[in-house]
């Protein structure tokens, strides 16, 4: 069966550093990966998606980058954390049917 | 405009009622249509997909008006485990090799004793 690892599960960063989130897909090879991130009180937003290594898609300009430097490893980056980066942060994959499975996610707040 | 709206809510209803919530979609290319469950603080979960024919699972029923651009849950018998965002969500595409996910903002449900 297909499991997603995501991790940390909360990070606390300040302003300024940097950031890095990773995610893994097992049991299944050439996923569609996606990056949400859910703000308090607010809907997912997606930020990036990708059908395949080097392929990225990005949503909205923002503070943020993505990367898949393997098949089923999809990496989120910022170089300079802002305040408003803090959010809940969801990788998903998605395969021959459209639904999405997600992560447990990475709660981050930027101080 | 939101691609995906919904009615935020929260919606607050005693055990064993009937509830519906309601959203609707801007982009005519949508093509999959879902219901997802959120629990504070945790990931959303994939509670049904919603077929044009309109399809049932248990207590739970969804719905697509694809010339109204729509679609609906109805929860009945509702129970306190049900209390939870559900998370209105469109592919644009058959395809999930260039599909993408949009999801609404979400309607609160408390169910209360």
């Amino acid at each position: 069966s297909q499991t997603i690892h995501q991790w940390p599960a909360t990070l606390v960063q300040p302003v300024g550093s940097p950031l890095s989130l990773e995610c893994t897909v097992e049991g299944t090879s050439n996923p569609n990966l996606y990056w949400y991130r859910q703000a308090a009180g607010r809907g997912l937003q997606l930020l990036f998606y990708s059908v395949g290594i080097g392929q990225i898609s990005s949503e909205v300009p923002q503070n943020l980058s993505a990367s898949r430097p393997q098949d089923r490893q999809f990496i989120l980056s910022s170089k300079k954390l802002l305040l408003s980066d803090s959010g809940f942060y969801l990788c998903a994959w998605s395969k021959t049917v459209p639904e999405a499975f997600f992560g447990q996610g990475t709660r981050l707040t930027v101080v | 405009r939101k691609e995906v709206e919904q009615d935020p809510g929260p919606f607050n209803v005693p055990e064993g009622a009937t509830v519906a919530f309601n959203c609707t979609y801007s982009n005519s290319a949508s093509q999959s249509f879902f219901w997802y469950r959120q629990d504070c603080r945790k990931e959303p979960k994939l509670l049904m997909s919603v077929y044009s024919s309109g399809n049932e699972d248990g207590r739970f029923t969804a719905q697509l008006n694809r010339a109204s651009q729509y679609i609906s849950l109805l929860i009945r018998d509702s129970k306190l485990s049900d209390s939870a965002t559900y998370l209105c969500v469109v592919s644009r595409l058959r395809s999930s090799n260039t599909g993408k996910l949009i999801f609404g903002q979400g309607t609160t449900l408390q169910v209360k004793p």
